[in-house]
């Protein structure tokens, strides 16, 4: 299986802050990567597909980037809604979830 | 507008099983796969498998054989995860995500159900 390896494991920012988080992949997925939101006590949220596909709905403060093994999430500027843990998947074959990153309150 | 109801929460004894099921209404249930994802108290999303809406096959992930059953029931859009033999260890929510394709490209879960949380304890 292919295994995602997301970095930090968890960070401290403030509002207003440009926050950069990293996944990994054991092998070359192209762009087969997703990115979701978590919240506590919900469901995870479609965020970023493809690499670089913003989900309809999603603000534009989320962008992704990346190809081949290396992937970013950014969110040029963090709002109060933000706070929540982040996770990479890829799509490429099956499906795995990178272990997440927990974005809290500085 | 497409949503994903799931059962209530599950608590059980070591030993027994357990059936989820997840409806699905807004959509076309069989234009889409169905993925099964666990997350144990505190931890992270581990993809379970999915299955296929159109003919029933399941796929399921390296850790998820044996003891985990995917379903479905097209004639109420409802599929449902069944785990036998239940074990501590098994105590976790667990979601379904409707599986998006784009120009057969694997995308991932757009919509989600709203959790089952399922306890195994004596």
């Amino acid at each position: 299986d292919i295994q995602m390896t997301q970095s930090p494991s968890s960070l401290s920012a403030s509002v207003g802050d440009r926050v950069t988080i990293t996944c990994r992949a054991s092998q070359t997925i192209s762009t087969y990567l997703n990115w979701y939101q978590q919240k506590p006590g919900k469901a995870p949220k479609l965020l970023i597909y493809s690499a670089t596909s913003l989900q309809s709905g999603v603000p534009s403060r989320f962008s992704g980037s990346g190809s081949g093994t290396d992937f970013t999430l950014i969110i040029s500027s963090l709002q109060p809604e933000d706070f929540a843990t982040y996770y990479c998947q890829q799509t490429y074959s099956i499906l795995t979830f990178g272990g997440g990153t927990k974005v809290e309150i500085k | 507008q497409v949503q994903l109801v799931q059962s209530g929460s599950e608590l059980k004894k070591p030993g027994a099983s357990v059936k989820v099921s997840c409806k699905a209404s807004g959509y076309t249930f069989t234009n889409y796969a169905m993925n099964w994802v666990r997350q144990a108290p505190g931890q992270g999303l581990e993809w379970m498998g999915w299955i296929n809406t159109n003919t029933g096959n399941p796929t399921y992930a390296q850790g998820f054989t044996g003891r985990f059953v995917f379903s479905l029931d097209t004639s109420v859009s409802t599929t449902y995860l069944q785990i036998s033999s239940l074990k501590a260890e098994d105590t976790a929510v667990y979601y379904c995500a409707r599986h998006i394709t784009v120009a057969g490209r694997n995308i991932g879960g757009d919509y989600w159900g709203q959790g089952t949380p399922v306890t195994v304890s004596s």
